[in-house]
């Protein structure tokens, strides 16, 4: 079993959409969670960053953490056709090896 | 600040060449890290050095891989031989040291895109 799980896609949605993203994992040591945005042949992007559990808002785009769950979610209000990429999520453990943990992504289309 | 910087773009081989893909990290940046991506398995990380010194090796797929950091300002990751099951693109990332708030943040690289043939 992989250690982040994310659901490859593809996700297409219309203009306007709300788009919900999601990663589980596994390791509970996982204290620090991202997201990555990776324009199509470009190199993945931070997006958003979390500490521990908890919301965080920036813009049209909102990151829960749910440690109880292991479960991330990525939410973007509004989604416009400049959102279409690959979102990421990674997974940093609080203590050890620096190196993030990335979900598989997932490709997400918005279509005008 | 130029981020960070790869080279070659693009490269075609064959099997059986040596590749040697470099990477420039951010001026100031303490960790360096090559990745591959590939549509079946995603963002794997390959090898990540910390001050020069390489921590932790343990993506490297086998002993036809090897990287170097020779200073601060430079990196390589060569391939030899080549095969066609190589072929992704490779990417370079550098961060600052620490844990705490941005210092986390991984600058990429746009990445050099290798095919085996």
């Amino acid at each position: 079993q992989k250690e982040v799980e994310q659901d490859p896609g593809p996700l297409s949605v219309p203009e306007g959409a709300i788009v919900s993203l999601n990663c589980t994992y596994s390791n509970s040591a996982f204290q620090y969670f991202m997201w990555y945005r990776q324009y199509s042949r470009k190199g993945p992007e931070l997006l958003m960053y979390t500490y521990s559990s908890g919301n965080k808002e920036d813009g049209r785009f909102t990151a829960q953490v749910d440690k109880s769950s292991k479960y991330i979610s990525l939410f973007i209000r509004d989604s416009q056709p400049s959102d279409s990429a690959t979102y990421l999520c990674a997974m940093l453990r609080i203590q050890g090896a620096q190196k993030l943990v990335f979900g598989q992504g997932t490709r997400l289309t918005i279509n005008p | 600040d130029a981020g960070v910087i790869q080279s070659p773009r693009h490269e075609v081989t064959e099997m059986g060449q040596e590749v040697t893909l470099r990477c420039k990290p951010i001026s100031g940046h303490d960790y360096l890290f090559w990745y591959r991506q590939t549509m079946m398995r995603g963002l794997e990380l390959l090898i990540y050095f910390n001050n020069n010194v390489p921590i932790d090796d343990s993506g490297m797929p086998e002993d036809r891989f090897s990287a170097k950091m020779p200073n601060a300002s430079f990196s390589t990751l060569k391939i030899q031989p080549s095969e066609p099951r190589d072929s992704a693109v490779y990417f370079c990332a550098s961060s600052r040291a620490g844990r705490t708030g941005s210092n986390n943040e991984q600058f990429f690289g746009p990445g050099t895109r290798l095919t085996v043939l």
